[in-house]
């Protein structure tokens, strides 16, 4: 089936570390997307990517980083300098059509600071 | 700029009573619409999308939004609510260069 696979599900990070989220997606879509969902609030954008070595800054882009070495990979790297990561991320791809873009999401990934 | 206001954080319905989450949005053009529904612990589907084809538009198990420009409204109705419907649904507008911007949410319970 296609679709969008993030994991891991869950991720516990220690004070100073680096973490990277997976995301990989066999829908053929060239725009991915990263956003972070904190507990009761809406998306935000942290990256996007239209095409393959390319990608922008979203909203919130301090402290997280991305590559897109692939059409099919957008891994998302958490770092120290992130000051409180603990939030539930969700990757996102892209459809675009003459008509209309619409956006489908993965099951997302929990990271939590212990 | 593009905005989207979701009026309810909450709505309350009995099982087999109407579903009403109401979404208005400001936008200097005509806009890309989309409701998400999103379960605990779980990535956003999409229930529907607006593509200026057709101003009522049918999404999946049920769900049904209108546009309506003269009152910058796009909220999202059922006839009937299942108990499965309870979640948190999303009111999202394309913001445009591939960005969009999501409302703060609505948690919709569903008694039995």
């Amino acid at each position: 089936d296609g679709g969008i696979t993030q994991s891991p599900k869950y991720l516990f990070r220690k004070e100073g570390q680096n973490v990277t989220l997976s995301c990989e997606q066999n829908l053929n879509h060239d725009a991915m997307y990263w956003y972070r969902q904190d507990p009761g609030q809406g998306l935000r954008l942290i990256y996007y990517s239209q095409i393959v070595n390319d990608f922008q800054k979203g909203d919130i882009a301090e402290g997280y980083s991305v590559s897109r070495e692939k059409k099919e990979s957008f891994p998302l790297t958490v770092t120290s300098a992130q000051k409180n990561p603990t939030a539930f991320y969700l990757c996102a791809s892209e459809e675009s059509t003459l008509e209309l873009a619409t956006i489908y999401f993965g099951e997302g990934s929990w990271l939590t600071v212990v | 700029a593009q905005s989207v206001t979701q009026l309810d954080s909450h709505v309350s319905v009995s099982e087999g009573t109407p579903v009403l989450l109401r979404c208005n949005y400001s936008s200097s053009y005509s806009p890309s619409l989309f409701w998400y529904v999103q379960h605990p612990n779980k990535g956003l589907q999409l229930l529907l999308k607006y593509t200026s084809a057709a101003t009522l538009v049918k999404g999946i198990n049920g769900f049904e939004a209108e546009f309506k420009k003269s009152e910058t409204s796009f909220h999202l109705t059922k006839p009937s609510a299942h108990m499965s419907d309870a979640a948190e649904y999303f009111c999202v507008v394309n913001r445009g260069f591939q960005k969009l911007v999501f409302g703060t949410g609505t948690r919709l319970l569903v008694s039995p």
